[in-house]
């Protein structure tokens, strides 16, 4: 099992420029996160998917827009990227409400 | 609201013990605790269940008090291998929307 696949592990972007981060799980879990993680301020919720077909809104969803393709894979895309949005992104499953998440490798965004 | 930790960062020996408190202003239905190496994912160690079901880790333990809204972790005889960035979640019954903690830094030393 490879658990939480997250692609890219690395990307730059110029401000303005849009780009789709890639999740993927095969651990048949319903729940599917988006997290972003910026230094002191912890993990903060995007976007989340409680089960395929369904998504929400976190703490920080603007300027991003999610896809819950099937029941493995969700989608994270910045339609217009700004520096503000340079982070370290998670992806996260889970089985559902109050189990536990485990977390993918994390993508390193910078935008310029 | 994001949960408050404290204390923000605690350096250790090797077999000292430390607790880090987790504490939120709404009503929590589950506490979830994960660590944080460097540079690495965060990794689940454990939830604490409205009602009182802990489930995770053997090493470590926690409480979780439903009144006062607060959960702490408990580390006895700290080992190198806890070093890292621990994180608390806390979930108000929102279909497992977590809302993390800022995190409480932990270093143990030889």
């Amino acid at each position: 099992n490879a658990g939480v696949t997250q692609t890219p592990k690395f990307q730059v972007l110029k401000t303005g420029q849009s780009m789709t981060l890639q999740c993927a799980q095969d651990m048949n879990h319903n729940s599917m996160y988006w997290y972003r993680q910026d230094p002191g301020m912890g993990l903060r919720l995007i976007y989340y998917s409680a089960s395929e077909g369904t998504t929400d809104k976190g703490e920080v969803p603007n300027g991003y827009n999610v896809s819950r393709l099937n029941k493995r894979e969700f989608s994270l895309r910045l339609e217009s990227a700004a520096p503000s949005q340079t982070s370290v992104y998670f992806c996260a499953s889970g089985h559902q409400a109050a189990y536990e998440q485990y977390f993918g490798p994390g993508t390193r965004l910078t935008v310029t | 609201q994001q949960p408050v930790q404290s204390p923000q960062a605690v350096i250790l020996r090797e077999g000292e013990d430390a607790v880090i408190n987790c504490s939120s202003s709404k009503a929590l239905y589950s506490v979830h605790w994960y660590r944080q190496k460097h540079g690495e994912a965060p990794v689940f160690l454990m939830i604490l269940l409205k009602g009182g079901e802990q489930k995770g880790h053997e090493k470590i333990s926690a409480s979780f008090n439903e009144k006062k809204q607060q959960s702490s972790l408990y580390l006895t005889a700290s080992q190198l291998s806890y070093s890292g960035t621990y994180f608390c979640g806390t979930e108000g019954g929102q279909g497992g929307k977590l809302i993390f903690g800022q995190g409480t830094e932990l270093s143990v030393k030889p």
